[in-house]
């Protein structure tokens, strides 16, 4: 089946930096891409809609400019959190591939 | 606005019982649905992805079945052994709202040895 890689699966970093965190479809391509955050003990909740070679699309409450979307190629988006903050700090995840069906291994952030 | 309902929130039952995780949906016009695994701070594992045009699918000792016009999926777990410990959640991809699924909260299973 399609295979899609999440880079890096934990992340720890200091307050006021930025982290990118990089999902990739190993064996097909994929003009869209979607993030998704998930706090503690609550369910996964979509973030943006990444389109290759087009600004992504973001959900309401979601600022754009605190999480910057690339999707440079068919086969890569990264997702920059900006200026982390403790409350930043959650499980992120990307989807890509006959609409969303296939799932990276997710990135735990851990702002401290 | 699509929404995904889990029941119950939780189930902690003895190894062997063969159990029922429900999902409801409130609007019938979805193109799949997809059951996860999610074993605490871990990634998703997929299960089962039913399309709209299917009324169940089976894997192994795991069996979904939809009934897309009621906006009900059940996930039916036979003989559960403690290795099926995990939080199950059900997503639903809507024909009316993107191509992205909508997570429901999540069943939290604990089967006891």
């Amino acid at each position: 089946g399609a295979v899609v890689s999440q880079h890096p699966s934990r992340v720890i970093c200091k307050s006021g930096t930025s982290v990118k965190i990089e999902c990739r479809s190993l064996d097909f391509q994929a003009t869209t891409m979607f993030w998704y955050r998930q706090f503690p003990k609550q369910s996964l909740m979509l973030m943006a809609t990444s389109n290759e070679g087009s600004k992504a699309t973001y959900e309401q409450g979601v600022e754009k400019d605190k999480f910057l979307i690339n999707h440079a190629s068919l086969t890569l988006s990264t997702l920059t959190v900006t200026s982390a903050h403790p409350e930043d700090s959650s499980f992120y995840i990307c989807s890509a591939g006959a609409g969303g069906a296939f799932f990276g291994q997710g990135t735990r952030l851990t702002v401290v | 606005k699509q929404e995904v309902t889990q029941i119950p929130a939780a189930l902690s039952v003895p190894e062997g019982e063969n159990l029922v995780l429900n999902c409801s949906f409130t609007d019938s016009a979805i193109y799949n649905l997809q059951w996860f695994r999610q074993d605490p701070g871990k990634g998703l594992t997929s299960l089962l992805l039913i399309q709209s045009s299917q009324r169940e699918q089976t894997s192994g000792r795991l069996n979904a079945s939809l009934d897309k016009s009621s906006g009900r999926s059940t996930l039916y777990i036979a003989a559960s052994q403690p290795g099926d410990s995990a939080t199950y959640l059900c997503a639903v991809r809507s024909d009316n709202y993107g191509q992205n699924f909508v997570f429901g909260p999540g069943t939290r299973l604990s089967v006891l040895p």
